[in-house]
């Protein structure tokens, strides 16, 4: 079985552009959450979709935003980026049996720098 | 915010030597995941236990949950150079209701490095 598939592995991007992070789950996966990781804050959750649906959502502004594909396949957007979002952003996927957390396996994340 | 705080932030072994990581939490859980993550990269996922359970093995890795404490420990046994990396701990938020569903939150990590 594939694992998580994130695209793009890198990113270089100027402040005020806009960017959009894509991940593939696991087959049969539904559950896809985005976290960001930097080195102050550490894992950060972002938000969760579940069937299209945006479940859950962490402290983030507005400018972080997702979305989910009938195939499962998610992706993040950030807009009017700061120096601030460069981090690694990395996606998860689970089974999420009876929305219960079941185990997230993760791709190798997105590593965005933002100058 | 961070749930869980992880202890000790880092921690240097020889091969060949056991390595203890120890997890707290605040909040009940469904269960409790450990993760791997080597320098810059993905997390890998480990072991999950759940919260009625007391004790899991996995290769050379043993967890320990005592939900009284809301604590855990992940041991690694007869360390190899390999499992230089990250630990993390990670609690579910789906106990507190559907609304929490999906997310995981994380310990700050623990950096063990392995010399050979």
């Amino acid at each position: 079985k594939a694992g998580v598939t994130q695209t793009p592995r890198y990113l270089i991007k100027t402040r005020g552009q806009q960017v959009t992070l894509s991940c593939s789950p696991i087959s049969g996966h539904r559950s896809v959450s985005w976290y960001q990781q930097t080195p102050g804050q550490g894992l950060q959750f972002l938000f969760e979709y579940f069937s299209e649906t945006q479940r859950n959502k962490g402290n983030f502004p507005g400018r972080f935003s997702g979305r989910q594909f009938s195939n499962s396949r998610s992706e993040m957007n950030v807009s009017t980026l700061e120096l601030g979002d460069s981090a690694l952003y990395l996606c998860a996927s689970s089974l999420d049996v009876g929305g219960r957390n079941t185990e997230a396996f993760f791709g190798q994340g997105t590593r965005l720098t933002v100058v | 915010s961070q749930q869980g705080e992880e202890d000790p932030q880092a921690l240097s072994i020889q091969e060949g030597e056991n390595a203890t990581m120890n997890c707290s939490y605040k909040t009940s859980i469904n269960n409790l995941q450990w993760y791997r993550q080597n320098s810059g990269r993905g997390l890998v996922h480990l072991i999950l236990i759940r919260s009625n359970e007391r004790e899991k093995h996995s290769g050379r890795l043993r967890v320990t949950l005592d939900t009284s404490k809301k604590s855990s420990s992940l041991l690694i046994t007869a360390s190899r150079a390999a499992d230089t990396a990250s630990y993390f701990c990670a609690t579910d938020g789906s106990f507190h209701g559907s609304s929490n569903t999906g997310k995981l939150i994380f310990g700050q990590g623990t950096t063990l490095q392995v010399k050979p």
